[in-house]
């Protein structure tokens, strides 16, 4: 079975631009969380999406948003880039039948620099 | 809210000793526990998880870890370690019935030499 796939893995933006971040969970599962890392920060939850409802949010200001669609994949978008937004964001999907207890299983990331 | 504190940011160790690395959480609520490998330039793994039971979760690669609910800790071991074992570990939880959102400690640097 395939992996979580995560498109583009690198991305050099500037400030102000928008873009957009692709996962495809593996096949069957439903839930689809993002994740910001940064040497800084640390791994930081984004948001959860599930059955294309998002189901939990972070602490992030609105510029983030994501959407799942009804194939379960999953798309975040990231409004009028700034500096600090730098980042590898990470994508990890799960079965999750059980809430919480369901292995995530993480993509490879996509490195998001902003010049 | 929950957070997790990793005591140690970077532990060295030589190939075939044991190597413990820590893990602290602090919750209001019941939780969920894990231990993730990232390797370089790739994403992370699951190493193993603590959801009830048994208070000693054995995971892959030959780690594992124990779970004490008074000391509010969930510490990583391996009694012998290899080169192949270098890598970042991150301990995470999540709150119980409350959706997948993990909180991840900073992070502890496992750094094996010969």
């Amino acid at each position: 079975k395939a992996g979580v796939t995560q498109t583009p893995r690198y991305l050099i933006k500037t400030r102000g631009q928008q873009v957009t971040l692709s996962c495809s969970p593996i096949s069957g599962h439903r839930s689809v969380s993002w994740y910001q890392q940064t040497p800084g920060q640390g791994l930081q939850f984004l948001f959860e999406y599930f059955s294309e409802t998002q189901r939990n949010k972070g602490n992030f200001p609105g510029r983030f948003s994501g959407r799942q669609f009804s194939n379960s994949r999953s798309e975040m978008n990231v409004s009028t880039l700034e500096l600090g937004d730098s980042a590898l964001y990470l994508c990890a999907s799960s079965l999750e039948v059980s809430l919480g207890t369901d292995t995530q299983y993480f993509g490879p990331g996509t490195r998001l620099t902003v010049l | 809210a929950q957070s997790v504190t990793q005591l140690d940011s970077q532990v060295p160790v030589f190939e075939e000793a044991p190597v413990e690395l820590r893990c602290n959480y602090s919750s209001s609520v019941s939780v969920y526990l894990f231990w993730y490998v990232q390797y370089p330039n790739q994403g992370l793994q699951l190493l193993l998880k603590y959801l009830s039971g048994s208070t000693l979760v054995k995971g892959i690669n030959g780690f594992e870890a124990e779970f004490n609910k008074s000391q509010t800790s969930f510490h990583l071991r391996k009694p012998s370690v290899h080169i192949s074992d270098t890598a970042e570990y991150f301990c995470a939880v999540s709150e119980k019935q409350a959706g997948t959102a993990l909180i991840f400690g900073k992070g502890t640097t496992l750094s094996v030499s010969s």
